[in-house]
């Protein structure tokens, strides 16, 4: 149990480029969830799969967010067109099977857009 | 909309004494909730989880629901230096509260 990963740690950009982060979670845990921080605040959840099926995206903040995890392993979460204001820790978590409500956080990916 | 409000804070401790920390939620329809500590520059971990009335103890963390006040608590017996983090409180729908921070003064 090598922990929830999540690449690249820091990630700068210019306003208008696509950025795109990976998390790989624990193995064999079959929830996977993308959060958003902004100093201050808690997470703001954004999304989540069981296995490959994304069951809520309605959180996403807008359509220049996508996430996927088409083997039910690894996720990517994809940001068009960055903004300023998507300045911000994006967090990755797992769960494991049954034990939905234990979710452990990976160390997140800092987004900065210039 | 669903709301989950916690007092920014800063809370101040001396070393030994409770710490309480308080949460509210907006949606009655909430049936699980969790406590989460993140140490500063870190991700947050898991603390406690709680679904029915009453008191959940682990360890010196006990964790008081109250569904008809809607009304969700954290106390820290014997706090330590260590305890010092943002605490924050959480719903069945991931939804969290913007943290409290702790601080344990020797």
């Amino acid at each position: 149990d090598t922990g929830v990963s999540q690449n690249p740690r820091h990630k700068i950009t210019k306003r208008g480029q696509n950025v795109t982060f990976r998390c790989d979670p624990i193995s064999e845990h079959n929830r996977l969830y993308w959060y958003r921080q902004t100093l201050g605040q808690g997470p703001e959840f954004l999304t989540y799969f069981q296995n490959e099926a994304q069951l809520e995206k309605s959180r996403l903040l807008s359509d220049r967010f996508s996430a996927e995890r088409p083997k039910g392993s690894f996720s990517t979460l994809e940001i068009q067109r960055t903004e300023q204001g998507d300045s911000a820790m994006y967090l990755c978590a797992s769960s494991p099977v049954g034990g939905k409500d234990t979710q452990y956080f990976g160390p997140g990916t800092r987004l900065t857009v210039l | 909309q669903k709301e989950v409000e916690q007092n920014s804070g800063p809370l101040s401790v001396p070393e030994g004494a409770i710490a309480s920390l308080n949460c509210t939620y907006s949606d009655r329809g909430s049936q699980s909730f969790f406590w989460y500590r993140q140490y500063s520059g870190k991700s947050p971990e898991l603390i406690m989880f709680i679904y029915s009335n009453g008191d959940k103890e682990d360890g010196r963390f006990t964790a008081q629901l109250n569904k008809a006040s809607q009304y969700v608590s954290l106390l820290i017996r014997d706090s330590q230096p260590s305890d010092s983090a943002t605490y924050l409180c959480a719903v069945y729908d991931m939804r969290f509260g913007a943290g409290t921070r702790l601080t344990v003064k020797p």
